[in-house]
């Protein structure tokens, strides 16, 4: 298994600003997943994170707006530039670990204003 | 296009009702299968995973099922408590064991002691 922390676990932030947000994982792995859950909605997969490489960027998501970073085999960022009230979400950091199983961390809660 | 559809997409039932969820994957050419449970604000916490070539896996209470010929997936939940209202996601990977998650929308899931 894999246990997964982030930080922050939620943040109100004013239009315009950008918001860092930090995944920790309790072992090393090859690939960090960084996942958006808008209010009501299912999970959609921003990007594919592997440590030494530029991020994988899902359709509709952009290096510009939401870069990536990955220094190491257990830790990673994820930035989400100049907010507008529509990334107002829950920003979720996930692993494959053990059999192929995936594991989320407890998300970060972002509001804009 | 792959696609999974969760029904019904929410459920009420009395405390100790035996319940069962729906899953329903367009591609049978699935790698694994994984549901998930999720608290309002929260991640997600994994219950069970089916790799693709078992039929159903168990967890206490927990039983899913596996039907890849006809792209569906079920999970039972025995003697339902209040402290199992939550929602419950299903997600299909595809291309292999580093391949994307495609998750369904969900069911919430409200148990009325």
């Amino acid at each position: 298994s894999a246990v997964i922390s982030q930080k922050p676990s939620r943040d109100i932030c004013q239009r315009g600003t950008s918001l860092t947000i930090q995944c920790q994982v309790d072992s090393q792995v090859t690939m960090m997943f960084w996942y958006r859950q808008q209010p009501g909605q299912s999970l959609t997969l921003i990007a594919t994170a592997n440590q030494g490489s530029e991020a994988t960027y899902e359709s509709g998501f952009v290096i510009d707006k939401f870069p990536i970073s990955r220094p190491n085999l257990t830790f990673s960022t994820l930035t989400v530039s100049n907010m507008s009230p529509e990334d107002s979400s829950i920003y979720l950091c996930s692993v494959i670990a053990g059999s192929y199983e995936q594991y989320f961390g407890p998300g970060t809660r972002l509001t804009v204003t | 296009k792959q696609e999974v559809t969760q029904i019904p997409a929410a459920l009420s039932v009395p405390e100790g009702e035996n319940l069962v969820l729906n899953c329903s994957f367009t591609d049978s050419a699935i790698y694994n299968l994984q549901w998930f449970r999720q608290d309002p604000g929260k991640g997600l916490t994994s219950l069970l995973l089916i790799q693709s070539s078992q039929r159903e896996q168990t967890s206490g209470r927990l039983n899913a099922s596996l039907d890849k010929s006809s792209g569906r997936s079920t999970l039972y939940i025995a003697a339902s408590q209040p402290g199992d209202s939550a929602t419950y996601l299903c997600a299909v990977r595809y291309g292999g064991s580093q391949g994307n998650l495609i998750f369904g929308k969900g069911t919430k899931l409200s148990v009325k002691p």
